[in-house]
C-alpha cells in the first residue's frame, strides 16, 4: 500500500458545484496533515492545514478521519479560479515515506467547467 | 517581503556538464529541501538540511549534491552523473523539520 494515496483525477465540475476529494495514508503515526494547491507549472502554496477537529476557511473545509486514515477536502461553490491540482501532506515522526518525515500525495486535478 | 528565491528559473543544459540551482530564503528559516517532480508525478525529496552545515540524503540524491554553508542558502547541484536531470526542481523551507513548507518559485532544467 502507497503512503499516501491520492485519485489522479481530473475531476471535471460545473461551476458553482460542491466537490470533495480524499486523500488516505497507511502510517497511522501521522502528526500533521496539510493541503496545498499547486497551478501548472508553479511551486505549490499552502492552501490549509487540517485538525483533528476539522476546519473552514471560506469555501474549503478540511477533515481528518484518524480511524479510517484519510484526510478530505470539500470546496463548496466552486469557482473557475479553483481549478487546479490538489496535493496532500502527511507528516509523521516514524514515516516509510521520505527521508525527513513529510510525505507528498501525487495530487488531485480538479477542473472547474463554465 | 521574506521569501525563498530560486535561479534560475529555466536553465538549459547540455548532457555531460553540472549545473547549480540556487536558493535563497530570507524567512529565518531552519530546515530547507529539494524536491525534484516530473510531470504527472508527485514530489520527490532529493535532499535536505536542517540546520546549518549539516544535511541528509532524500529518497532520490543519487547525481545530485549539495552545501548548507548559510542558514539563508541551500544551492543545488545537478551533476552528470543524474541519468534523467530534466525536471521541474523546487527547493522548500520550514522553521521546523516537520512544519509547514514555503516554496521557492521552482527551476525548470532542460537537458538537450
Amino acid at each position: 500500500r502507497k503512503e499516501v494515496e491520492q485519485d489522479p483525477g481530473p475531476f471535471n465540475v460545473p461551476e458553482g458545484a460542491t466537490v470533495a476529494f480524499n486523500c488516505t495514508y497507511s502510517n497511522s503515526a501521522s502528526q500533521s496533515f496539510f493541503w496545498y494547491r499547486q497551478d501548472c507549472r508553479k511551486e505549490p502554496k499552502l492552501l490549509m492545514s487540517v485538525y483533528s477537529s476539522g476546519n473552514e476557511d471560506g469555501r474549503f473545509t478540511a477533515q481528518l478521519n484518524r480511524a479510517s486514515q484519510y484526510i478530505s477536502l470539500l470546496i463548496r461553490d466552486s469557482k473557475l479560479s479553483d481549478s487546479a491540482t490538489y496535493l496532500c501532506v502527511v507528516i509523521s515522526t516514524r514515516s516509510g515515506g521520505g527521508a525527513d518525515g513529510l510525505t507528498f500525495g501525487k495530487g488531485t486535478h480538479l477542473i472547474i467547467q463554465p | 517581503d521574506g521569501g525563498i528565491t530560486q535561479s534560475p528559473k529555466y536553465l538549459f543544459r547540455k548532457e555531460g556538464q553540472n549545473v547549480t540551482l540556487s536558493c535563497e530564503q530570507n524567512l529565518n528559516h531552519d530546515a530547507m529541501y529539494w524536491y525534484r517532480q516530473d510531470p504527472g508525478q508527485g514530489l520527490r525529496l532529493i535532499y535536505y538540511s536542517q540546520i546549518v552545515n549539516d544535511f541528509q540524503k532524500g529518497d532520490i540524491a543519487e547525481g545530485y549534491s549539495v552545501s548548507r554553508e548559510k542558514k539563508e542558502s541551500f544551492p543545488l547541484t545537478v551533476t552528470s552523473a543524474q541519468k534523467n536531470p530534466t525536471a521541474f526542481y523546487l527547493c522548500a523551507s520550514s522553521m521546523g523539520t516537520f512544519g509547514e513548507l514555503f516554496f521557492g518559485e521552482g527551476s525548470r532544467l532542460t537537458v538537450l
